[in-house]
């Protein structure tokens, strides 16, 4: 079946450092590929859609200024988040599928920690 | 997209049916109903889909009323590793964003 890398699994960085969070389709195209935050014991909550050659959608009250997100190929998208802050710490996953009668898949996700 | 309801958590002896509903009352005549499941810190694994056949795989089987106002996905013979959060989920496939609601938290119990 399709599988999505994301990279790394885990992070921990200093408050006001910038952290980068690989996503990767390696057996399919993703023109469309989907950042999601989850904080503990909580649902996933969508945070934007990242476009392959154009801007990434984010969604309402998400900092696109923040959370900067670059999809330069049809198989890696990339979630960038700067300055990062205590209350930025938590689990961010990523998902694409191959065509659209498909089912989404998701990366394994990365649990970033800031201190 | 349509909203889903489903029970915030169920139990489920190992080897039996898990059968967890889901309602979704406002679904339009071209959205599919997906299910998901989360088991902890892990991301989200993609079960099946259906427009309003019931369906099938080597995962479960799911089931969707005549009225598609709601369904049933049914593990057929559950086991610890099963359990998970269940999200239930409905989408037009053109659509392709997927939000998650609370989802239903099944327990296995041996």
């Amino acid at each position: 079946g399709a599988v999505v890398s994301q990279h790394p699994s885990r992070v921990i960085c200093k408050s006001g450092t910038s952290v980068k969070i690989e996503c990767r389709s390696l057996d399919f195209q993703a023109t469309t590929m989907f950042w999601y935050r989850q904080f503990p014991k909580q649902s996933l909550m969508l945070m934007a859609t990242s476009n392959e050659g154009s801007k990434a959608t984010y969604e309402q009250g998400v900092e696109k200024d923040k959370f900067l997100i670059n999809h330069a190929s049809l198989t890696l998208s990339t979630l960038t988040v700067t300055s990062a802050h205590p209350e930025d710490s938590s689990f961010y996953i990523c998902s694409a599928r191959p065509t659209s009668n498909d089912g989404y898949t998701f990366g394994s996700g990365t649990r970033l920690t800031v201190v | 997209d349509a909203k889903t309801t489903q029970p915030p958590s169920m139990d489920c002896a190992e080897g039996r049916a898990a059968n967890l509903p889901c309602n979704h009352s406002t679904i339009s005549g071209n959205e599919y109903v997906y299910w998901y499941r989360q088991i902890h810190s892990q991301g989200p694994q993609y079960i099946i889909h259906g427009l309003k056949n019931n369906e099938t795989n080597e995962m479960a089987s799911l089931i969707i009323t005549e009225d598609r106002k709601s369904s049933t996905l049914i593990l057929p013979h559950a086991t610890l590793r099963d359990t998970a959060v269940y999200y239930c989920i409905v989408t037009n496939t053109g659509g392709f964003k997927t939000i998650f609601g609370a989802g239903t938290r099944l327990f296995v119990k041996a």
